[in-house]
């Protein structure tokens, strides 16, 4: 079964220090891939997507991840981060020709910036 | 403001009770979901739906049931038969691609804390 790996589930960090949030998923064939952020008793809201083109991409509060086709790979990462990007962090991949709803999350990491 | 409105926020139910939880959109999108959200698990999806009056079930959808009679509306009963109903639930949306794929970008209500007493 097609799958998404967080490999960390707690990230503590300094403020201003970089992070990064790594995730894998199980298939080499063709994705769309994205990063959600969602903060404490609150839904999720999209930070980054990868559909085509590029393999960096750019996407809200600083925030930028990398496409390794070859190594399966969607790491999120931050050169800087604040206190407020304190929030627990959602990758997701979804398959070419995969079924309607066939979004796949990761378990989440959560991100905590300390002072 | 276009969004997503789930409600109500917080749901306090007695073992053997069904409850309903709503969502709404104005969004237009065609097609809306149901995820259930556990401590450590992720989200996991329980009902989808790409049209009104069609809705297919997702990885958990046992011991609960929805409906699509408007294209703004997706609401979620969870009935008696639901084991551990705690749970943090999350509706979303997303529009059909052109050529009628889903690119899978989604847009999610600000979610429903159930807890069964």
């Amino acid at each position: 079964a097609q799958s998404v790996t967080q490999l960390d589930s707690q990230v503590p960090v300094f403020e201003e220090a970089p992070v990064e949030l790594r995730c894998n998923y199980s298939s080499s064939v063709s994705v769309y891939l994205f990063w959600y952020v969602q903060y404490p008793n609150q839904g999720l809201q999209l930070l980054l997507k990868y559909l085509s083109g590029s393999t960096l991409v750019k996407g809200i509060n600083g925030f930028e991840a990398e496409f390794n086709k070859s190594q399966t790979s969607f790491h999120l990462r931050k050169p800087s981060v604040h206190i407020s990007d304190t929030a627990e962090y959602f990758c997701a991949v979804r398959y070419y020709g995969g079924s309607q709803g066939n979004l796949i999350f990761g378990k989440g990491t959560k991100l905590s910036v300390k002072p | 403001d276009g969004g997503i409105t789930q409600s109500p926020k917080y749901l306090f139910r007695k073992e053997g009770q069904n409850v309903t939880l709503s969502c709404e959109q104005n969004l237009n999108h065609d097609a809306m979901y149901w995820y259930r959200q556990d401590p450590g698990q992720g989200l996991r999806l329980i009902y989808y739906s790409q049209i009104v009056n069609d809705f297919q079930k997702g990885d958990i959808a046992e011991g609960y049931s929805v409906s699509r009679e408007k294209k703004e509306s997706f609401p979620l009963t969870v009935t008696s038969a639901q084991k551990n109903p705690t749970a943090f639930y999350l509706c979303a949306s997303s529009p059909l691609g052109t050529s009628g794929a889903n690119t899978g970008e989604l847009f999610f209500g600000e979610g429903s804390r159930l807890t069964v007493l």
